[in-house]
């Protein structure tokens, strides 16, 4: 059964600072992940989708990398704004299942001006 | 072009109840995938569809059923309510796999009494 990690559970930063969230997952035969974010009581945005094929992904300031063979990715975040605070999910969607997205927990990030 | 959209937003229901979402995807996108979102078990998968067929199913009972018609716009119905499934339910969807890109929806929130 494939299982999705995401540390830390919870980050705190201050404005303008780098970071990483991390997400591993226990089944290495995926088709593709996928970040989200979510806002309080709201629906998920795409972020950004990696593909199995593909070894990162770009979107302005964010940066998604994904290493298939040892089940990690990571969402690199430059220059933090207050505006990213949200929830980050990372999904995994598994060659078998075809559609069905598998979540991670989240990680919930504060950006403090 | 409008994004993927949920009736109603917010719903509070009695134990025993049945309720009625929906779901009207992004204009083309043929696949709709159904989550439900709690706090103790995050988000989960209840089923997908494509085309009016039901392409795939998650770990829930069949209380829960969807449906989708012609115009890719989707309703899932729980019967029997319990107060378990108080959960912000989750709607996505895609051009034409859930593969690609899944563009979600607000949610609705149930709330079972």
């Amino acid at each position: 059964k494939q299982e999705v990690t995401q540390i830390p559970a919870a980050l705190s930063v201050p404005e303008g600072e780098n970071l990483v969230l991390n997400c591993s997952f226990t089944d290495s035969a995926i088709y593709n992940l996928q970040w989200f974010r979510q806002d309080p009581g709201k629906g998920l945005t795409s972020l950004l989708l990696i593909q199995s094929s593909q070894r990162e992904q770009t979107s302005g300031r964010l940066n998604a990398s994904l290493d298939k063979s040892s089940g990690r990715s990571t969402l690199y975040i430059a220059a933090s704004q207050p505006g990213d605070s949200a929830t980050y999910l990372c999904a995994v969607t598994k060659e078998a299942s075809g559609s069905r997205l598998t979540f991670g927990e989240g990680t919930q990030l504060t950006v403090n001006p | 072009k409008a994004g993927v959209t949920q009736t109603p937003r917010y719903l509070i229901k009695t134990r025993g109840q049945q309720v009625t979402l929906s779901c009207s995807p992004i204009s083309g996108h043929r696949s709709v995938s159904w989550y439900q979102q709690t706090p103790g078990q995050g988000l989960q998968f209840l089923f997908e569809y494509f085309s009016e067929t039901q392409r795939n199913k998650g770990n829930f009972p069949g209380r829960f059923s969807g449906r989708q018609f012609s115009n890719s716009r989707s309703e899932m119905n729980v019967s029997t309510l319990e107060l378990g499934d108080s959960a912000l339910y989750l709607c996505a969807s895609s051009l034409l796999t859930a593969q690609e890109t899944q563009y979600f929806g607000p949610g609705t929130r149930l709330l079972v009494l």
